[in-house]
């Protein structure tokens, strides 16, 4: 079955600090995307990724970059750690076949401090 | 792009009731409506999908209605289980794309 693998479970950052949350996935899709999860405010879209070196904004995308050098890795960077982005944040894949959705991995939290 | 609002953020019914959950979206472009579950500290999950060619689809006890008129779509639980007891978003996309979620409800049912 598909795996979707983000690098940390949980992490503890000090403001200012450049940080990398990585994700990789085992099945060649095409589609990868990076979610924060906040309370009330349900799965909010950071950046998405058509493609290697493709990359779009979503709706949230300030504070934050991406890189996808290769096809099963996806990374979300937050270029100077703030404390308003302490939050989950969750990888996910768009997987198709029987059914199209949006695959997760198991999410990271983040605090910054 | 498109907007998706769910309803309501809580909800708490006993075990045995039915729990109804709502959402509006804005653009009548989307055409894929699927619905997760996220458990306590677990990653959301797929748990049923309607696509815009149908009016209902049902999976045991678990069942959607879509609305495209009113852009509207409601999952409807039976005969609620502790077990089901999780936070669940609806989502809506045009063509499998981008995934627009809800902000999620947190049904809690109780024993």
């Amino acid at each position: 079955d598909v795996k979707v693998t983000q690098s940390s479970r949980y992490l503890v950052k000090r403001t200012g600090e450049k940080v990398f949350l990585e994700c990789v996935q085992d099945m060649d899709h095409e589609n990868m995307f990076w979610y924060r999860q906040d309370p009330g405010l349900g799965l909010r879209l950071i950046y998405f990724s058509y493609d290697v070196k493709m990359k779009e904004k979503g709706d949230i995308p300030e504070g934050y970059s991406v890189s996808r050098e290769k096809k099963e890795r996806f990374s979300l960077i937050l270029e100077s750690a703030s404390t308003n982005q302490t939050s989950m944040y969750l990888c996910a894949i768009k997987r198709t076949g029987g059914r199209t959705e949006a695959f997760f991995g198991q999410g990271t939290r983040l605090t910054v401090v | 792009g498109e907007n998706v609002e769910q309803h309501p953020s809580t909800l708490s019914v006993q075990e045995g009731d039915s729990a109804v959950i709502k959402c509006t979206y804005s653009d009548s472009a989307s055409n894929y409506f699927p619905w997760y579950k996220q458990e306590l500290g677990k990653r959301p999950q797929l748990i049923i999908d309607i696509r815009s060619n149908v009016g209902e689809k049902k999976d045991q006890r678990i069942a959607v209605t879509l609305n495209k008129t009113a852009k509207h779509f409601s999952l409807h639980i039976t005969e609620t289980q502790p077990e089901d007891s999780a936070v669940y978003f609806c989502a809506a996309s045009m063509a499998g794309n981008q995934f627009y979620f809800g902000t999620g409800t947190s049904l809690t049912v109780i024993p």
